[in-house]
């Protein structure tokens, strides 16, 4: 089953605009992480936030996470045609006796965006 | 250094076939993760190797299986192939495969079962 709930499912917006994303899990985690993915291709990497960071950012992402709510949002400023792309959020889980879930990450559904010029 | 690399990028078999399908990591990574992407059920583990062993699996079936060569590079198997078994499957390395590990993705192979 998927950790991680994305919302929306969908996001239209125009260049120049912000596009916020959010995601939510279930359990608690080591980190989060962003990925983006164009047209049923590989993922490509966007950032890391570990568990006891609260925001990040990475050129025109932001990224925030709320360990307590068990949420965190991805925010990508002044957004370009070229953003347009599923995004995910993927966690990553120690094991309960302190051991590492080798490898595994636990993926939402995914936000898909799309920037019209 | 160049990037993780899967082949072949398309395939496509009929019901009952097997295939099998190749994964070669970033230089220097020696964890190989790989994750099954359909419509339906998004983006799924199925396994993870270290060191030629499997570390972690994911919940399928028997059918799916893997193997990790000494050079790291990794092969992935389904036997007796499901029009389910269509997917986008993708492959991931990074250097330790711990949870605190960036993962970093191939193109994926895209397998058709008709």
């Amino acid at each position: 089953s998927q950790q991680g709930e994305e919302d929306p499912q969908a996001l239209s917006i125009q260049e120049g605009e912000n596009a916020t994303m959010n995601c939510s899990y279930k359990t608690s985690i080591n980190n989060l992480q962003w990925y983006r993915q164009n047209s049923g291709r590989g993922l490509v990497h966007l950032i890391l936030i570990r568990s006891n960071e609260r925001e990040k950012h990475s050129g025109r992402l932001r990224v925030t996470l709320d360990t307590s709510k068990k949420s965190s949002s991805l925010l990508i400023t002044a957004s370009r045609a070229a953003d347009t792309a599923s995004y995910f959020c993927a966690t990553a889980t120690d094991l309960n006796a302190g051991g590492t879930s080798y490898g595994k990450l636990t993926f939402g559904q995914g936000t898909i965006l799309t920037v019209h010029p | 250094k160049a990037g993780v690399t899967q082949t072949p990028r398309y395939l496509i078999k009929t019901r009952g076939q097997q295939v099998t399908l190749s994964c070669s990591p970033i230089s220097g990574h020696r964890s190989v993760s790989w994750y099954q992407q359909t419509p339906g059920q998004g983006l799924q583990f199925l396994f993870e190797y270290f060191s030629e062993t499997q570390r972690n699996k994911g919940n399928f079936p028997g059918r799916f299986s893997g193997r990790q060569f000494s050079n790291s590079r990794s092969e992935m198997n389904v036997s007796t192939l499901e029009l389910g078994d269509s997917a986008l499957y993708l492959c991931a390395s990074s250097l330790a495969g711990t949870s605190g590990s960036r993962q970093f993705f191939g193109p994926g192979t895209r397998l058709t079962v008709l």
